[in-house]
Protein backbone atom coordinates (compact mmCIF):
# COMPACT_ATOMS: atom_id res chain seq x y z
CA UNK A 1 0.00 0.00 0.00
CA UNK A 2 1.16 3.60 -0.25
CA UNK A 3 1.69 6.46 2.20
CA UNK A 4 0.20 9.75 3.11
CA UNK A 5 2.38 12.29 4.82
CA UNK A 6 0.81 14.73 7.25
CA UNK A 7 2.59 17.48 9.24
CA UNK A 8 3.16 16.29 12.88
CA UNK A 9 1.51 19.26 13.99
CA UNK A 10 -0.02 22.45 13.74
CA UNK A 11 -0.41 25.44 16.11
CA UNK A 12 -3.28 28.28 15.64
CA UNK A 13 -4.47 31.27 17.35
CA UNK A 14 -8.01 31.18 17.94
CA UNK A 15 -10.16 33.03 15.17
CA UNK A 16 -7.09 32.07 12.97
CA UNK A 17 -6.94 29.72 9.77
CA UNK A 18 -5.53 26.15 10.47
CA UNK A 19 -3.99 24.37 7.22
CA UNK A 20 -3.24 20.48 7.19
CA UNK A 21 -1.84 18.89 4.22
CA UNK A 22 -2.15 15.23 2.86
CA UNK A 23 0.02 14.30 0.32
CA UNK A 24 0.21 10.84 -1.30
CA UNK A 25 1.18 9.82 -5.03
CA UNK A 26 -2.35 8.31 -5.43
CA UNK A 27 -4.41 10.96 -4.62
CA UNK A 28 -4.91 12.46 -8.01
CA UNK A 29 -7.05 8.88 -8.73
CA UNK A 30 -8.72 8.32 -5.20
CA UNK A 31 -11.24 10.29 -2.96
CA UNK A 32 -9.57 11.66 0.27
CA UNK A 33 -11.61 12.34 3.48
CA UNK A 34 -10.63 13.71 6.64
CA UNK A 35 -11.54 12.52 10.10
CA UNK A 36 -11.39 15.18 13.46
CA UNK A 37 -10.25 12.51 16.88
CA UNK A 38 -9.84 13.61 20.34
CA UNK A 39 -8.42 12.11 22.98
CA UNK A 40 -10.24 8.81 24.68
CA UNK A 41 -12.54 9.27 21.79
CA UNK A 42 -13.87 7.64 18.03
CA UNK A 43 -12.85 9.90 14.77
CA UNK A 44 -15.42 11.74 13.10
CA UNK A 45 -15.50 11.80 9.31
CA UNK A 46 -15.57 15.89 8.73
CA UNK A 47 -15.03 15.85 5.11
CA UNK A 48 -16.16 13.07 2.31
CA UNK A 49 -14.96 12.81 -1.78
CA UNK A 50 -12.15 15.89 -1.06
CA UNK A 51 -14.62 18.52 -0.51
CA UNK A 52 -17.94 16.88 0.85
CA UNK A 53 -19.13 17.93 4.54
CA UNK A 54 -21.62 15.45 6.03
CA UNK A 55 -24.47 17.08 7.67
CA UNK A 56 -23.88 18.33 10.94
CA UNK A 57 -20.15 19.50 10.25
CA UNK A 58 -19.92 23.11 10.89
CA UNK A 59 -18.98 25.31 7.82
CA UNK A 60 -15.63 26.27 8.73
CA UNK A 61 -14.24 22.82 7.90
CA UNK A 62 -13.33 22.64 4.44
CA UNK A 63 -11.51 20.70 1.82
CA UNK A 64 -9.70 20.99 -1.20
CA UNK A 65 -7.65 18.81 -3.66
CA UNK A 66 -5.04 19.45 -6.28
CA UNK A 67 -2.67 17.12 -7.83
CA UNK A 68 -1.08 14.93 -5.09
CA UNK A 69 -1.70 17.44 -2.02
CA UNK A 70 -5.35 17.13 -0.49
CA UNK A 71 -5.93 20.22 2.06
CA UNK A 72 -8.26 20.54 5.11
CA UNK A 73 -9.23 23.52 6.22
CA UNK A 74 -10.41 25.12 9.66
CA UNK A 75 -11.45 28.71 9.14
CA UNK A 76 -11.95 30.56 12.72
CA UNK A 77 -10.81 27.75 15.01
CA UNK A 78 -12.25 27.45 18.12
CA UNK A 79 -10.70 25.93 21.43
CA UNK A 80 -12.64 22.82 20.75
CA UNK A 81 -10.81 22.21 17.56
CA UNK A 82 -7.61 20.95 19.15
CA UNK A 83 -7.89 17.77 18.18
CA UNK A 84 -5.72 14.76 15.72
CA UNK A 85 -6.78 15.14 12.73
CA UNK A 86 -6.29 12.18 9.85
CA UNK A 87 -6.68 12.17 5.84
CA UNK A 88 -7.82 8.86 4.34
CA UNK A 89 -7.67 7.48 1.16
CA UNK A 90 -8.62 3.93 -0.75
CA UNK A 91 -5.90 1.80 -2.23
CA UNK A 92 -6.74 -1.62 -4.28
CA UNK A 93 -8.03 -3.70 -0.94
CA UNK A 94 -8.40 -1.04 2.09
CA UNK A 95 -7.90 1.60 3.56
CA UNK A 96 -5.01 4.14 4.21
CA UNK A 97 -4.66 6.56 6.68
CA UNK A 98 -2.24 9.86 6.69
CA UNK A 99 0.47 9.98 9.42
CA UNK A 100 -1.69 12.53 11.49
CA UNK A 101 -1.78 15.92 12.36
CA UNK A 102 -2.27 17.32 15.88
CA UNK A 103 -3.73 21.07 15.68
CA UNK A 104 -3.31 22.77 18.96
CA UNK A 105 -5.00 25.89 19.83
CA UNK A 106 -2.41 28.78 21.27
CA UNK B 1 -29.41 5.44 15.23
CA UNK B 2 -26.85 3.93 14.25
CA UNK B 3 -24.85 2.13 17.26
CA UNK B 4 -21.49 -0.17 16.73
CA UNK B 5 -20.75 -1.86 20.59
CA UNK B 6 -17.47 -3.27 21.01
CA UNK B 7 -16.49 -6.01 23.27
CA UNK B 8 -13.95 -8.80 23.82
CA UNK B 9 -11.18 -6.81 24.20
CA UNK B 10 -8.51 -7.43 27.36
CA UNK B 11 -5.13 -8.80 28.58
CA UNK B 12 -3.42 -11.18 26.43
CA UNK B 13 -0.17 -12.96 26.62
CA UNK B 14 2.19 -13.29 23.19
CA UNK B 15 1.20 -15.92 21.18
CA UNK B 16 -2.41 -15.83 22.72
CA UNK B 17 -5.87 -15.81 20.99
CA UNK B 18 -8.64 -13.53 21.34
CA UNK B 19 -12.01 -12.58 19.49
CA UNK B 20 -13.66 -9.12 19.37
CA UNK B 21 -17.32 -8.91 18.64
CA UNK B 22 -19.18 -5.85 17.43
CA UNK B 23 -22.85 -5.65 17.92
CA UNK B 24 -24.31 -3.81 15.74
CA UNK B 25 -27.75 -1.62 15.69
CA UNK B 26 -30.02 1.42 13.57
CA UNK B 27 -29.02 0.16 9.92
CA UNK B 28 -29.33 -2.68 8.10
CA UNK B 29 -26.61 -4.85 8.94
CA UNK B 30 -26.65 -7.57 6.45
CA UNK B 31 -25.50 -5.35 3.66
CA UNK B 32 -23.26 -3.31 4.91
CA UNK B 33 -19.70 -3.27 4.63
CA UNK B 34 -18.00 -3.51 7.46
CA UNK B 35 -14.38 -2.73 8.88
CA UNK B 36 -11.63 -2.93 11.87
CA UNK B 37 -9.57 -0.35 12.57
CA UNK B 38 -6.52 -0.06 15.02
CA UNK B 39 -4.80 2.28 16.86
CA UNK B 40 -1.99 0.94 18.80
CA UNK B 41 -0.89 3.68 22.05
CA UNK B 42 -0.19 7.42 21.19
CA UNK B 43 -0.01 6.40 17.36
CA UNK B 44 -2.06 7.12 14.10
CA UNK B 45 -5.19 4.88 12.72
CA UNK B 46 -4.41 1.99 10.46
CA UNK B 47 -6.98 -0.26 8.39
CA UNK B 48 -7.09 -3.78 9.68
CA UNK B 49 -10.07 -5.97 7.70
CA UNK B 50 -12.84 -5.23 5.66
CA UNK B 51 -16.00 -8.27 5.00
CA UNK B 52 -18.59 -7.16 2.54
CA UNK B 53 -22.29 -7.57 3.92
CA UNK B 54 -22.89 -11.47 2.29
CA UNK B 55 -19.29 -12.34 3.73
CA UNK B 56 -18.04 -12.47 -0.09
CA UNK B 57 -15.10 -10.30 -0.04
CA UNK B 58 -12.84 -10.03 2.85
CA UNK B 59 -9.62 -7.98 3.04
CA UNK B 60 -6.99 -7.68 5.08
CA UNK B 61 -3.95 -5.71 5.82
CA UNK B 62 -0.01 -7.17 5.40
CA UNK B 63 0.56 -6.67 9.06
CA UNK B 64 -2.20 -9.14 10.32
CA UNK B 65 -2.97 -11.76 7.39
CA UNK B 66 -2.86 -15.10 7.58
CA UNK B 67 -3.38 -14.14 12.13
CA UNK B 68 -6.63 -12.89 11.85
CA UNK B 69 -10.00 -13.39 10.68
CA UNK B 70 -13.14 -11.26 10.06
CA UNK B 71 -16.44 -12.18 10.02
CA UNK B 72 -20.24 -12.01 10.28
CA UNK B 73 -23.15 -13.33 11.46
CA UNK B 74 -25.65 -11.35 9.85
CA UNK B 75 -28.70 -12.60 12.07
CA UNK B 76 -27.01 -11.30 15.31
CA UNK B 77 -26.19 -8.10 13.81
CA UNK B 78 -22.79 -8.86 15.02
CA UNK B 79 -19.21 -8.28 13.72
CA UNK B 80 -16.26 -10.18 14.80
CA UNK B 81 -12.59 -10.33 14.54
CA UNK B 82 -10.59 -13.63 15.07
CA UNK B 83 -7.11 -12.68 16.26
CA UNK B 84 -4.60 -15.53 16.97
CA UNK B 85 -0.84 -15.36 17.06
CA UNK B 86 -1.01 -12.20 18.49
CA UNK B 87 2.13 -9.84 19.16
CA UNK B 88 3.42 -6.85 21.40
CA UNK B 89 2.67 -4.66 18.42
CA UNK B 90 -0.94 -5.96 18.23
CA UNK B 91 -1.56 -4.09 21.14
CA UNK B 92 -3.96 -0.76 20.87
CA UNK B 93 -7.45 0.18 20.78
CA UNK B 94 -9.73 -1.85 17.89
CA UNK B 95 -12.55 0.60 16.23
CA UNK B 96 -15.70 -1.39 14.32
CA UNK B 97 -16.66 0.93 11.76
CA UNK B 98 -19.63 0.96 8.67
CA UNK B 99 -18.59 1.83 5.50
CA UNK B 100 -21.29 4.36 4.26
CA UNK B 101 -22.46 4.66 0.54
CA UNK B 102 -23.36 7.97 0.53
CA UNK B 103 -20.09 8.96 2.26
CA UNK B 104 -18.30 6.86 0.15
CA UNK B 105 -16.28 6.04 3.71
CA UNK B 106 -15.78 4.59 6.91
CA UNK B 107 -18.65 7.42 8.68
CA UNK B 108 -19.95 5.49 11.51
CA UNK B 109 -17.46 4.11 14.44
CA UNK B 110 -17.88 2.45 17.53
CA UNK B 111 -16.13 3.27 20.86
CA UNK B 112 -13.07 1.16 20.57
CA UNK B 113 -12.09 -1.80 22.95
CA UNK B 114 -8.57 -2.23 23.77
CA UNK B 115 -6.06 -4.96 23.06
CA UNK B 116 -3.05 -5.20 25.33
CA UNK B 117 -0.85 -8.29 24.07
CA UNK B 118 2.27 -8.38 27.21
CA UNK B 119 3.40 -11.32 29.12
Amino acid sequence: SYELTQPPSVSVSPGQTATITCSGDALPKQYAYWYQQKPGQAPVLLIYKDTERPSGIPERFSGSSSGTTVTLTISGVQAEDEADYYCQSADSSGWVFGTGTKVTVL
Amino acid sequence: EVQLVESGGGLVKPGGSLRLSCAASGFTFSSSNMNWVRQAPGKGLEWVSSISGSSSDIYYADSVKGRFTISRDNAKNSLYLRMNSLRAEDTGVYYCARYSENYRTLAYWGQGILVTVSS
